[in-house]
């Protein structure tokens, strides 16, 4: 089945640790983004990709990276600068360019701080 | 970057009832997708707009593309417990840089449904 896959479902870290999220997609879909989404509140847009090798910043990308390396991947990294990195991360993928254009999202990630 | 409102933060509903919100921009948006998002869980699409006054439904659901191309509204019909969850806009602004059109989906606060049996 296509889809886009996020691993893991929960995550814990110590603080001054970086950690990487995974989100893979089979959908064929040359876009991809990050998002962060916080108890009550709406999605933040971290990064996001329109092709390979090519991101670009979202409206809350310090303290994150990211790479697109390969079209189904996209993973992203929060690093020890972010300092509040306790959230729910959601990756998303859609077709992208100018033409159909709605985002499929994976399960989520929750990042814990401990 | 692009501002938008979402409106209302939260229903409480009695099952049966009809139910409307709608989201604003402060700038044009090429598309307007409503998601669904039930916790712990990533948003799953409802309706996808793409040109103004458009106006879609599915199931119990209609949404509509303002022909300001700056407002979107979602009803939903005789509400069921299962309607519960948050319910997200999103817009999405196209824009070129370099030969390169790049697009980034801006999404509303959400609006929290709760639906009494």
């Amino acid at each position: 089945d296509g889809g886009i896959t996020q691993s893991p479902k929960y995550l814990f870290r110590k603080e001054g640790q970086n950690v990487t999220l995974s989100c893979e997609q089979n959908l064929n879909h040359d876009a991809m983004y990050w998002y962060r989404q916080d108890p009550g509140q709406g999605l933040r847009l971290i990064y996001y990709s329109q092709i390979v090798n090519d991101f670009q910043k979202g409206d809350i990308a310090e303290g994150y990276s990211v790479s697109r390396e390969k079209k189904e991947s996209f993973p992203l990294t929060v690093t020890s600068a972010q300092k509040n990195p306790t959230a729910f991360y959601l990756c998303a993928s859609s077709i992208g360019g100018q033409g159909n254009t709605e985002a499929f999202f994976g399960q989520g990630t929750r990042l814990t701080v401990v | 970057g692009q501002q938008l409102n979402q409106s209302p933060q939260s229903m409480f509903i009695q099952e049966g009832e009809d139910v409307s919100m709608n989201c604003t921009s402060s700038s044009i948006f090429n598309t307007w997708l409503w998601y669904k998002q039930e916790p712990g869980e990533g948003p799953v699409l409802l309706i996808a707009l793409y040109k103004a006054g458009e106006l879609t439904s599915n199931g119990r659901l209609t949404a509509q593309f303002g022909i300001t191309r700056k407002d979107s509204f979602l009803n939903i019909s005789a509400s069921i417990p299962s309607d519960v969850g948050i319910y997200f806009c999103a817009g999405r602004h196209v824009y070129n840089a370099g030969g390169t059109s790049y697009g980034k989906l801006t999404f509303g606060q959400g609006t929290i449904l709760t639906v009494h049996p």
